[in-house]
């Protein structure tokens, strides 16, 4: 089972170009998250999808967009990288939006902007 | 808000000796607490989950975790460790009362490193 995939595996962008992170889960989830890990920080929410359709924003949203594809996919644009952005990108898939729902990770997308 | 704090970023420990990575949390209202994995290059994986009930929570891989409310912790053990359970782990709690996963917080993680 593929579980959730995340394209690219690694990106080199300067600053200023845009790009758009790909996931997509097949498991028939409801919900889907971006988050992005920075060392001795954790995971920080980015964006969130409830359910198809529906996008929310998380704790970091400056500089990025979503979009719910469909029930399976959740891309992460963003539309002019800054150094800042420098970051392992993590999308998230869980059964439904719930506090108690685990969450299941794809391997990341490890973004450099310079 | 919730915060989690993971008192150790760094826990070196040889093969087939017991470890406890320690988390605390803030708050001391109901919460529900996670255990995460994370190994290298790839993303994080449930370890273990206390959403109520027993205090003693058991997860995969021979690790296992105690709720302790009084206290505001959440530690995980293992009793003898393999260099396989070399890993970064993540805390993490969320609020019942949100009905909603994005009010998940993370801790800052501890890297376990098991030394031959």
């Amino acid at each position: 089972n593929a579980g959730v995939t995340q394209t690219p595996k690694f990106q080199v962008l300067k600053t200023g170009q845009s790009m758009t992170l790909q996931c997509a889960q097949d498991m028939n989830h409801n919900s889907m998250y971006w988050y992005r890990q920075d060392p001795g920080m954790g995971l920080r929410l980015i964006y969130y999808s409830a359910s198809e359709g529906t996008t929310d924003k998380g704790e970091v949203p400056n500089g990025y967009n979503v979009s719910r594809l469909n029930k399976r996919e959740f891309s992460l644009r963003l539309e002019s990288a800054a150094p800042s952005q420098t970051s392992v990108y993590f999308c998230a898939s869980s059964v439904q939006g719930s506090s108690n729902s685990p969450l299941h990770f794809g391997n990341g997308t490890r973004l450099t902007v310079t | 808000a919730q915060s989690v704090t993971q008192l150790d970023s760094q826990v070196p420990v040889f093969e087939e000796a017991p470890v406890e990575l320690r988390c605390n949390y803030s708050s001391s209202v109901s919460v529900y607490l996670f255990w995460y994995v994370q190994y290298p290059n790839q993303g994080l994986q449930l370890l273990l989950k206390y959403l109520s009930g027993s205090t003693l929570v058991k997860g995969i891989n021979g690790f296992e975790a105690e709720f302790n409310k009084s206290q505001t912790s959440f530690h995980l053990r293992k009793p003898s460790v393999h260099i396989s359970d070399t890993a970064e782990y993540f805390c993490a709690v969320s609020d019942p009362g949100s009905g909603s996963a994005r009010q998940l917080t993370f801790g800052s993680g501890t890297q376990l490193t098991v030394l031959p």
